[in-house]
Order: C-alpha cells, then structure tokens, then sequence
C-alpha cells in the first residue's frame, strides 16, 4: 500500500519559533496533499489543500501567513508554523493523493505532535 | 450542507459481538465514503470505502451499508476483538474531477470488551 511518512513524529519548542514539518509519499506522486489538525479526542480539522508547484488553498479560518505550506515536489510537502504559541500545540497530519491516477483514496502520514512551551 | 453526522460518539462491545457505527450526509455530489481507523497517536488508516453505485461492500470483518436514499451509510464491525479498540472516522468527498476533500465525520471510540 502507499506510505506517508512525516517528520519530525513530535517536536518540542518555545514560543515565538518557528517549526517546521515534513510530509513525504514515499511510493506514490502525491499530486494533491492535504494538512489537518486535530485536537485531543476530537475530528481532523482540515487546515489546506495544496497541489503540486502551486499556492495551498486554506480553509476558512486558517491564517495563511501563520501556517506556511509549501508542495515544491511530488513526493514532499512542508508546513511550516511560524511564531508559534502555546495554542497552536496539537496533533497535525497529512495526507497525500495522486489525483491523476484518478484513485480517490486519500492516504496519511502518522502525525506530528507539536507543543509550544 | 458540507457536514458529516456520525454516531454513537462512543460505543463498547463485547468480544465477539458486532460494532456499527452511522454517518448521514447532505451534500449529495459526494461520491466517496471512506472510513478510517485510529489508534491514539497515529495517523488515520484507511479501512474500507464505498461508492455511491452499490449499496454494500464487504471486506473481511468490515462491511460498509450504503443507504442513497437515505443519505446514509454505516460500518459493521463483525465478530468485534479487542485489538478493534479505537477511534474510528466516517468521510465523505466529491472526488471526480476534484482534489477530492475530505469531509470527516466526529468520530466514534469503540472499546471491545474481552
């Protein structure tokens, strides 16, 4: 089956940093990739979509310029938290599609889990 | 319109009995219905999914009941074993033509009991 890895699995830092994350499809072309949040006992939040040498697509609510993603290949995806706070300490996934094998499955990396001291 | 309903929120089942879990859905362009698999602190594994064209699939113990009609559908966990224990996630996205956005529902926790 197809794998995503991310990196780091957990990552520790102080307030007012910046952290970065990183989303691989290991054996597939990730054409689309998608980066969610998700919050002790509660639903993925989806933050954005982005396609491959294009700009992400945020959701509603999501500050473009505090969630930085960047899809410069097919295979890697980052997103990147700048200035950091203790609120934005959760569990972020992602996940990756290849959009032109015209599968619709979706598949995720394991997660990363951010704490802002 | 975009929302996803799913319950019970959470669910304990004995051993050897059978877990279902519902999602209703209003969007009625979607066309995929996955449903994903959760252990604390992992990411989402993709368990079994569905399209719109049929009104079962069966894959092991899992099996997926799709209701069109209804603009509902719901997964049967058979003969339930404790190693079943986990969150479990109902989606749903329009993926022709499309990046394909999933839509999750809130999430059932399903402790099987030995």
């Amino acid at each position: 089956g197809a794998v995503v890895s991310q990196h780091p699995s957990r990552v520790i830092c102080k307030s007012g940093t910046s952290v970065k994350i990183e989303c691989r499809s290991l054996d597939f072309q990730a054409t689309t990739m998608f980066w969610y949040r998700q919050f002790p006992k509660q639903s993925l939040m989806l933050m954005a979509t982005s396609n491959e040498g294009s700009k992400a697509t945020y959701e509603q609510g999501v500050e473009k310029d505090k969630f930085l993603i960047n899809h410069a290949s097919l295979t890697l995806s980052t997103l990147t938290v700048t200035s950091a706070h203790p609120e934005d300490s959760s569990f972020y996934i992602c996940s990756a599609r290849d959009v032109s094998s015209g599968s619709h499955e979706q598949y995720f990396g394991p997660g990363t889990r951010l704490t802002v001291t | 319109q975009q929302q996803v309903k799913q319950s019970p929120q959470s669910l304990i089942v004995q051993k050897g009995g059978i877990s279902i879990i519902n999602c209703a859905y209003e969007n009625t362009a979607f066309d995929y219905f996955p449903w994903y698999q959760q252990f604390p602190g992992k990411g989402p594994a993709l368990l079994i999914a569905i399209r719109p064209d049929v009104s079962e699939k069966k894959e092991g113990r899992f099996t997926i009941s799709f209701n069109k009609s209804a603009k509902q559908f719901s997964l049967h966990i058979m003969d339930s074993q404790p190693g079943d224990s986990a969150t479990y996630f109902c989606a749903a996205s329009i993926g022709s033509g499309n990046t394909g956005k999933l839509i999750f529902g809130q999430g059932t926790t399903l402790q099987v009991k030995p």
